[in-house]
């Protein structure tokens, strides 16, 4: 089986310090992706990257970075951290660029809450 | 622009009877793919199903069914003889397109939760 791992179920930061998220899957995926998932919005894309050192901006990239150096390891930064951004963060991941019926496999989520 | 709706924010449902969580999308690509998601109160997203726009049969995983209706755009997810532990978040979400090193992007509905009683 997949696993995606997140490092941290809960998080409680401060206004303007810089937050790491980390994110590992062990089945050698070429694409990484990182979500938030808000109330009534379900997942928004925040960035992916579908190889080592590549990335891609999603649907609402602002306020935040990543970091891909090794394949198995995909890094959500939140550079100035802001209370819009308390929210579940989740990371994916899937086998290949080219899609088709391939899910995206899940970690468990980090909820993350900036005071 | 590719779109997914899911208009049921919350449902219930008895214990052991079936249920349909309703999805409908919208895409100008003539090749996609649609997946549901059940995401319990842990946080956890877990894959239940995948169905193919050019797959002439419904797909269908254990209890789960997919209700494709192509010519409508929907891809309602049927649930039958449900459980206490089917009680969850459920996401619809489309593969956003065929570009190649896109393929793998998924867009995601709002959600749908269900609640089943006992």
């Amino acid at each position: 089986d997949v696993k995606v791992t997140q490092s941290s179920r809960y998080l409680v930061k401060r206004t303007g310090e810089k937050v790491f998220l980390e994110c590992v899957q062990d089945m050698d995926h070429e694409n990484m992706f990182w979500y938030r998932q808000d109330p009534g919005l379900g997942l928004r894309l925040i960035y992916f990257s579908y190889d080592v050192k590549m990335k891609e901006k999603g649907d609402i990239p602002e306020g935040y970075s990543v970091s891909r150096e090794k394949k198995e390891r995909f890094s959500l930064i939140l550079e100035s951290a802001s209370t819009n951004q308390t929210s579940m963060y989740l990371c994916a991941s899937s086998l290949t660029r080219a899609g088709g019926n391939q899910p995206q496999h899940f970690g468990d989520g980090t909820r993350l809450s900036i005071l | 622009a590719q779109k997914i709706t899911q208009t049921q924010p919350g449902m219930f449902v008895q214990e052991k009877e079936a249920v349909t969580l309703d999805c409908t999308y919208d895409t100008s690509d003539p090749s996609y793919g649609l997946f549901w998601y059940k995401q319990p109160s842990s946080g956890e997203m877990i894959f239940l199903i995948y169905q193919g726009s050019y797959d002439q049969q419904n797909a269908t995983e254990g209890r789960y069914s997919l209700n494709f209706q192509k010519a409508r755009k929907s891809a309602n997810l049927v649930i039958s003889a449900s459980q206490l532990g089917d009680s969850a978040m459920y996401f619809c979400a489309m593969r956003r397109t065929r570009i190649y090193n896109q393929g793998g992007k998924l867009i995601f509905g709002q959600g749908t939760e269900l609640s089943v009683k006992p």
